[in-house]
């Protein structure tokens, strides 16, 4: 099974500062197949990226995910108000298909 | 538009079997695609638990498969969850999805609301 581990756990920032989110792999992810989702209080996850760097639809060009192999990195360019949230990253690549442990981005 | 409903008891007791129903509108589940579940305990992570094509072929965790069954009802457009002999670990938010492409193992874009199972006597 592939462990996800994120960094960091809290991410204290402003809005409309830059948002950089990593996430690491315990062995390759096959073809880059990494997601990243977008979880608020009492919602269900919103799919923001696939393919690790391909935007899901309707989803803004201020979010942005890069990465190959084991390390991956999901960026916000200039955060919104709505966007202060949990981030996931998952990787499908290798069943089971597992999440990470999640990055809370909070308001500084 | 697509749109997915869980359905169920909201308390289960330990050792019983945990059934949650998920109702698909907007979409006819026997036209394509997977579809699947994944559950979030109180504060953690997420978990996938398997999915199912409306073929009827699944594919399932394998640290849940010895307890996990999904099934798929064309005629009611639904497709279920069965978990056996649940303990409190088994506590958490359910929900059911759909992924953004047609292979089982992209990423899920469609989600349900979830709904909270509490394991307990």
């Amino acid at each position: 099974e592939i462990v996800l581990t994120q960094s960091p756990g809290t991410l204290s920032l402003s809005p409309g500062e830059r948002a950089t989110l990593s996430c690491r792999a315990s062995q390759s992810v096959s073809s880059s197949y990494l997601a990243w989702y977008q979880q608020k209080p009492g919602q269900a996850p919103r799919l923001l990226i696939y393919g690790a760097s391909s935007r899901a639809t309707g989803i803004p060009d201020r979010f942005s995910g890069s990465g190959s192999g084991t390390d991956f990195t999901f960026t916000i360019s200039r955060l919104e108000p709505e966007d202060f949230a949990v981030y996931y990253c998952q990787q499908y690549g290798s069943s089971p298909f597992t999440f990470g442990p999640g990055t809370k981005v909070d308001i500084k | 538009q697509v749109q997915l409903q869980e359905s169920g008891p909201g308390l289960v007791k330990p050792s019983e079997t945990l059934s949650l129903t998920c109702a698909v509108s907007g979409y006819s589940i026997s036209s394509s695609y997977y579809w699947g579940w994944i559950r979030q305990p109180p504060g953690t992570g997420l978990e996938w638990i398997g999915s199912i094509h409306h073929s009827g072929s699944t594919y399932y965790n394998p640290s849940l498969k010895s307890r996990v069954t999904i099934s798929i009802d064309t005629s009611k457009n639904q497709f279920s969850l069965k978990l056996t002999s649940v303990t409190a670990a088994d506590t958490a938010v359910y929900y059911c999805a759909r992924p953004c492409g047609s292979w089982y193992r992209d990423p899920f874009d469609i989600w349900g609301q979830g709904t909270l199972v509490t394991v307990s006597s």
